[in-house]
């Protein structure tokens, strides 16, 4: 597709249970991102997927928190036994090889966690 | 000291003024510099990037970055009410490069 997907638009979700949200970046972008975005706040950084190296994992907040990055396409988040403080609009962003750090944003994932 | 600061604002202009958005950081060594706009219930998106000190301008926008001062700012020249957003100030830092935002300054043009 042309821009950022991601996937489910919206996820609303029992305390304690498991979700995966999915992120298919732009086509030939070898840099993915995933950031949190609470209501009213700005974005913080969970992880960060250049190319072949390993994962930059250091915003992950617990070890709920998980991503992989298939094939240097599409990658996962994966969130088990969700918090309440987890609710939160789950951003997913890519970039080329080159200019990394102008960033192409998904319309997100939001996760209300019950 | 958080890597990248703003003020939150909100900051209200009257339509036909300059707004100037300003921002620091904290890692000397960045090299790239970037401010988004958000709409409220959008996703960001990239309005400037600058990565040499002084001025940059893009039709009514204009990024300024001093390094030494570890300092960027945005202006928006004739504010228009379609300019109220929040404005995201992003740095990519050394080693690993991954972009980090401030929290945001809120914009309010008012007709």
């Amino acid at each position: 597709g042309a821009g950022v997907s991601q996937s489910p638009s919206n996820k609303v979700t029992e305390k304690g249970k498991d979700v995966e949200l999915r992120c298919d970046p732009i086509s030939g972008h070898t840099a993915l991102y995933w950031y949190r975005q609470s209501l009213g706040q700005g974005l913080e950084f969970l992880i960060y997927f250049q190319g072949n190296s390993a994962p930059d994992k250091s915003g992950l907040p617990s070890d709920r928190f998980s991503a992989e990055r298939t094939g240097g396409s599409v990658s996962t988040l994966t969130i088990q036994r969700t918090q309440q403080e987890d609710s939160a609009v789950y951003l997913c962003a890519s970039s080329g090889t080159f200019n990394t750090g102008e960033l192409f944003f998904g319309e997100g994932s939001r996760l209300t966690v019950l | 000291q958080k890597e990248v600061e703003q003020n939150s604002g909100p900051l209200s202009v009257p339509e036909g003024a300059i707004a100037s958005l300003n921002c620091t950081y904290s890692d000397r060594g960045s090299q790239s510099f970037f401010w988004y706009r958000q709409y409220s219930g959008k996703s960001p998106e990239l309005i400037m990037s600058i990565y040499s000190n002084g001025d940059k301008e893009d039709g009514r926008f204009t990024a300024q970055l001093n390094k030494a001062s570890q300092y960027v700012s945005l202006l928006i020249r004739d504010s228009q009410p379609s300019d109220s957003a929040t404005y995201l100030c992003a740095v990519e830092g050394t080693g690993g490069f991954k972009t980090i935002f401030g929290a945001g300054t809120r914009l309010f043009v008012k007709a």
